[in-house]
């Protein structure tokens, strides 16, 4: 499978817990972004990388969110002390980084904070 | 404000009938349009863009119709297929910019 990949697709946690994701863009995809879906809404945009700079934060990412990506491959996502309201699909897309470009989209980790 | 809406949360079709799903956005700033489908537990699947300078655009059984007065965007789906159903997003990226507005979705539905 050469599209985006995310890892783990679910994560159930007790409020209070750290938890951390993972994505891995589609290979050669210099771009890549993460958005949170909770449900019934559409995905709302948290942050973008080009290869590892982290160029764009939405305010939904409160400080006890953050996201690497060390080596303009892979990413992470961290989430410190989780509250109940974190629960969510967690989605990671990328892009080549061209004008215009669509944006691919994995399959999501879904997290439940208890 | 800078939000995309669509009209309908729900559409109910019949297999085989054209479906029509609609998008209103705000932001006349925005450039790109996208139009996404999403199935339960799944992350959303492109199905067809537009770019501003544009006002239809056809895919596979798929047509995208953008009417920048107005500021409306619609999917068609033609022969509409069991398939077919899922929710759908349309998602709009303001020039300059990077991130993605979506909307909040329609639930289509085609019956057998």
């Amino acid at each position: 499978d050469t599209g985006v990949s995310q890892n783990p697709r679910h994560k159930i946690t007790k409020r209070g817990q750290n938890v951390t994701f993972r994505c891995d863009p589609i290979s050669e995809h210099n771009r890549l972004y993460w958005y949170r879906q909770t449900l019934g809404q559409g995905p709302e945009f948290l942050t973008y990388f080009q290869n590892e700079a982290q160029l764009e934060k939405s305010r939904l990412l409160s400080d006890r969110f953050s996201a690497e990506r060390p080596k303009g491959s892979f990413s992470t996502l961290e989430i410190q002390r989780t509250e109940q309201g974190d629960s969510a699909m967690y989605l990671c897309a990328s892009t080549t980084g061209e004008l215009l470009e669509t944006q691919y989209f994995g399959p999501g980790t879904r997290l439940l904070v208890l | 404000g800078e939000s995309v809406g669509l009209h309908l949360p729900t559409l109910s079709v019949q297999e085989g009938d054209n479906s029509i799903i609609n998008c209103a956005y705000s932001n006349s700033a925005s450039d790109y349009f996208i139009w996404y489908k999403q199935e339960s537990g799944k992350g959303p699947q492109f199905i067809i863009d537009i770019r501003s300078n544009m006002d239809k655009r056809q895919g596979q059984r798929v047509t995208v119709l953008l009417n920048k007065t107005v500021k409306h965007l619609s999917l068609q789906i033609a022969a509409t297929q069991p398939g077919d159903s899922a929710v759908y997003f349309c998602a709009e990226r303001e020039g300059g910019s990077e991130k993605l507005v979506f909307g909040k979705g329609t639930k289509l539905t085609v019956n057998p």
